[in-house]
């Protein structure tokens, strides 16, 4: 079953703070997050493991509750570039495990 | 930076012809991936490929579906007999080790099915 996540879509002014979910009915052992821009493909933002472990390279924030099976995409600030559309990949166990996608949430950053 | 190659960019085909996406993973890379992702929708899984061989495949992935390492750069996806709702970006990914590896992904084949 794919995560899912919510909102399915939200419009920010630009500098506004936004919350991304996703929830997952597996045990996780770690969850990633990417950002697709219309007609290009997924860039990855960060990764979060199973034991609190979180690797990222942007200004992006988000949080892992195992418990849960949730995690939760932190944008604050939010500039024109951050529109897109926004997808958890939640990842179980497995020697070569897949990703599998969320349902997406669209975002778009207005002036 | 080193980066995930797909060939076509677009390929536009006739129901029932036979199709080959093509993918040139990163060169030190390990583990292969197609998905795919019909426009306005979810990126959904197609297979994962691991030591020359399928490690996992979704339902999506039947027998008109195949992936190939034929030489040990290129990756391989081929359609046998295309369908309309085949039309999809394909994306083929790949990293480097297995759990909670960063996932590249390449730029994407565009198929049209007429």
């Amino acid at each position: 079953q794919q995560p899912v996540q919510s909102p399915q879509a939200v419009i920010l002014r630009e500098g506004e703070d936004a919350v991304i979910n996703c929830s997952s009915s597996k045990a996780l052992y770690s969850v990633h997050w990417y950002r697709q821009k219309h007609g290009e493909a997924p860039v990855f933002l960060m990764i979060l493991l199973k034991g609190g472990e979180q690797k990222g390279h942007e200004k992006i924030s988000a949080s892992f509750n195992e418990k849960k099976q949730q995690s939760s995409l932190y944008l604050t600030a939010s500039q024109l570039s951050y529109s897109g559309t926004y997808f958890c990949g939640t990842e179980n166990t497995g020697t070569a495990s897949k990703l599998t996608f969320g349902t997406g949430t669209r975002l778009q950053v207005t002036l | 930076e080193p980066e995930v190659t797909q060939t076509p960019s677009h390929q536009v085909t006739q129901m029932g012809q036979e199709v080959i996406l093509r993918c040139v993973p990163i060169s030190n890379h390990l583990y292969f991936y197609w998905y795919r992702q019909i426009l306005g929708q979810k990126v959904e899984f197609l297979v994962s490929f691991y030591n020359n061989e399928i490690s996992e495949k979704s339902e999506i992935f039947d027998d008109q579906f195949s992936v190939e390492r034929p030489d040990g750069s290129n990756f391989t996806l081929k359609i046998r007999s295309t369908k309309l709702e085949d039309s999809a970006m394909y994306f083929c990914a790949s990293k480097d080790w297995g759990l909670a590896g960063e996932l590249f992904f390449g730029e994407g084949s565009r198929l049209t099915v007429l």
